[in-house]
């Protein structure tokens, strides 16, 4: 079936550092994603989102990237702080049917040293 | 952003009792949830769509008898894990739509169930 997939699975930065977490999404009708960050024991906390008619969006600290043409969506996070670590998980739509369901990557997990 | 709590946080049952689980938008009214599945070092699996005031649509391959769910108002939703065996032992969290957009979904803390 349509699946969203992540990468790299673990992904270690030095504090300070940028970060770029990818995302390969297969169904081609999805014209929503979103990046939430989960930490350990927590519920997923919403982080960015962006509409499949956009390329780029940007928030405080991150951007989202779109490339529709290969299927691919990034996470940049820039001055990466401790506070970062946790998983990242890219979501996607089911474009076709309008149900707000949301289909999750296999996640990645973010370590920064200090 | 909108807030979506849920109840308990953490809860361990003996094997064969039920659990029962409540998620509610704290500042919105939410016609739709959702409830997800996540085991550890996984990602989320969407268990069913709770919908006020219908029944409830199951995603294939989770038992609709197993997970009761329920959605009689606008600001609530159950999840109720019946005669729980310790394969039920996971991490559960619901999710709601956030109403002006109709699409960004904000999720409860999630409830940790052990079963014995």
């Amino acid at each position: 079936g349509e699946s969203v997939g992540l990468h790299l699975p673990t992904l270690s930065v030095q504090e300070g550092d940028n970060s770029i977490i990818n995302c390969a999404y297969s169904n081609s009708a999805s014209d929503y994603f979103i990046w939430y960050k989960q930490e350990s024991g927590k519920g997923p906390q919403f982080i960015i989102d962006i509409r499949s008619n956009m390329d780029k969006r940007q928030g405080q600290r991150v951007t989202v990237l779109l490339n529709k043409t290969v299927k691919h969506l990034s996470l940049q996070i820039a001055a990466t702080q401790p506070g970062d670590s946790a998983v990242y998980f890219c979501a996607e739509n089911d474009g076709s049917s309008n149900t707000g369901k949301l289909i999750f990557g296999q996640g990645t997990t973010l370590q920064v040293k200090p | 952003g909108a807030v979506v709590s849920q109840h308990p946080s953490r809860v361990i049952c003996k094997s064969g009792t039920s659990v029962k689980i409540e998620c509610r938008s704290l500042d919105f009214q939410a016609t739709t949830m959702f409830w997800y599945r996540q085991f550890p070092k996984q990602s989320l699996m969407l268990m069913a769509t709770s919908n006020e005031g219908s029944k409830a649509t199951y995603e294939q391959g989770v038992e609709k008898d197993k997970f009761l769910i329920n959605h009689a108002s606008l600001t609530l939703s159950t999840l109720t894990v019946t005669s729980a065996h310790p394969e039920d032992s996971s991490f559960y969290i619901c999710s709601a739509i956030e109403p002006v957009t109709n699409e960004k979904l904000f999720f409860g803390s999630g409830t940790q169930l052990s079963v014995l």
